[in-house]
């Protein structure tokens, strides 16, 4: 079974670049989504895709069996969960597979 | 458009006891999916349908069973409640099941078995 593994905490100063890796157990190039979920809220899809983009403050990386996302000039509102996600080219359907979600922490 | 709609928002029940969560999506998406969320296990999907007609089995099947009633709504049903099934379940659409579509969610529900 495919596993995808992030930490499960991140702290940082407001203003700095925030950092949250997502490793994959499994030898295959690999499509990664990252999503923003505020409990509550439904989650919502910041960056995908199979090589590096950048949407507003949100930089995505990618490498075949890891991706990054960063969060450029952090503020004290992106304190949230952030899940990193994948589905493997080949797959029947789009059947994402979640990592355990990133509690960003943020001090003012 | 109001996206991916849930109900209830959140939902108590007692052991044994049945219920059915609702979803609905007005973006015209061909495939649906219901998960549930866990801490520190992330969503695990427990349904899925590629397209109105169809569903499939996810992750976490056990204990629940998914209709696919039109285009718009794919609903879940939890026939015995068990306490293992409290969590926050989501459901979500997307265009297609392309691998690089992107899945739109609901805000949620929250369900507490007793």
């Amino acid at each position: 079974k495919d596993q995808v593994f992030q930490p499960s905490t991140v702290a940082s100063s407001e203003g700095a670049v925030v950092e949250i890796f997502c490793n994959l157990s499994v030898s295959n190039a690999y499509n990664f989504f990252w999503y923003l979920y505020f409990p509550g809220c439904a989650p919502r899809l910041l960056v995908k895709g199979s090589k590096p983009s950048q949407q507003g403050r949100y930089n995505m990386t990618y490498e075949r069996f890891s991706s990054s996302l960063l969060i450029l000039q952090v503020r004290e509102a992106d304190a949230a969960v952030y899940y990193c996600a994948v589905c493997p080219p080949s797959a029947a359907g789009n059947k994402l597979t979640f990592g355990g979600g990133t509690r960003v922490l943020v001090k003012p | 458009n109001a996206g991916v709609t849930q109900t209830p928002k959140f939902q108590v029940l007692k052991t044994g006891q049945s219920m059915t969560l609702q979803c609905a999506q007005d973006m015209n998406h061909n495939s649906m999916y219901w998960y549930r969320q866990d801490p520190g296990m992330g969503l695990r999907l427990i349904y899925y349908s590629a397209s109105e007609g169809t569903t499939d089995k996810g992750e976490v099947p056990n204990g629940y069973n998914v209709s696919r009633l039109n285009k718009r709504e794919f609903s879940l049903r939890l026939e015995s409640a068990a306490p293992s099934q409290t969590s926050v379940y989501f459901c979500a659409s997307s265009e297609d099941p392309g691998t690089t579509d992107t899945q739109y969610f609901g805000p949620g529900t929250r369900l507490t078995v007793l």
